[in-house]
């Protein structure tokens, strides 16, 4: 199985600030990678696919990047909104498998 | 708008058999592959299975072959898990989503709690 690693696993972060997330692949899978966003109790939110693509009405400032092992989400603006936990998910092989999320809080 | 709906959930004892259901509403179910993921309390998200569009292709996660089950029922646009020989390990938060790769559009999820 492919396992996903995130990093860090907590962020303390302002509005305003420019923050990345990591993520690594423990095996090759090309750019497909997506990023999802997650509110407590509430679900998953679909962001980025093929590891930089924006899902249509997700702000243009989630950026995706990374080929092969190693992706990033990079926020260029935190908003209060954007204040969540986040997971990346790789789908190059079954089964699919997520990464232990990103709790991003306000500093 | 594309909706998804589960249902079923509860308590359930270690080693008892329950059926969670997805209601889809608001797109052409029989075009998507569904997917179902878990969240046990306080945890991350866990890929449970998915299965294509047409049926043909199943896939499951090491941790529920051979007691999960996953189906759909096209002319009522319903996907389904069938969850036996449950584990207190199971409990968890049940999605289902929608797509074959990356999953677009996630329901409100259910709880399964074995106990």
């Amino acid at each position: 199985d492919i396992q996903m690693t995130q990093s860090p696993s907590t962020l303390s972060a302002s509005v305003g600030d420019r923050v990345t997330i990591t993520c690594r692949a423990s095996q090759n899978i090309s750019i497909w990678l997506a990023w999802y966003q997650q509110k407590p109790g509430t679900a998953p939110k679909f962001l980025i696919y093929q590891a930089s693509k924006l899902q249509s009405g997700v702000p243009s400032t989630f950026i995706g990047s990374g080929s092969g092992t190693e992706f990033a989400l990079t926020i260029s603006s935190l908003q209060p909104d954007d204040f969540a936990t986040y997971f990346c998910q790789q789908y190059d092989s079954f089964p699919y498998t997520f990464g232990q999320g990103t709790k991003l809080e306000i500093k | 708008q594309v909706q998804l709906v589960e249902s079923g959930g509860g308590v359930v004892q270690p080693g008892r058999s329950l059926r969670v259901s997805c209601a889809a509403f608001g797109f052409t179910f029989s075009y998507y592959g569904m997917h179902w993921v878990r969240q046990a309390p306080g945890k991350g998200l866990e890929w449970v299975a998915v299965i294509s569009y047409d049926g043909a292709n199943i896939h499951y996660a090491d941790s529920v072959k051979g007691r999960f089950t996953i189906s759909r029922d096209t002319s009522k646009d319903t996907l389904y898990l069938q969850m036996n020989s449950l584990r207190p390990e199971d409990t968890a938060v049940y999605y289902c989503a929608r797509g074959q790769y990356q999953l677009d559009y996630w329901g409100q999820g259910i709880l399964v709690t074995v106990s």
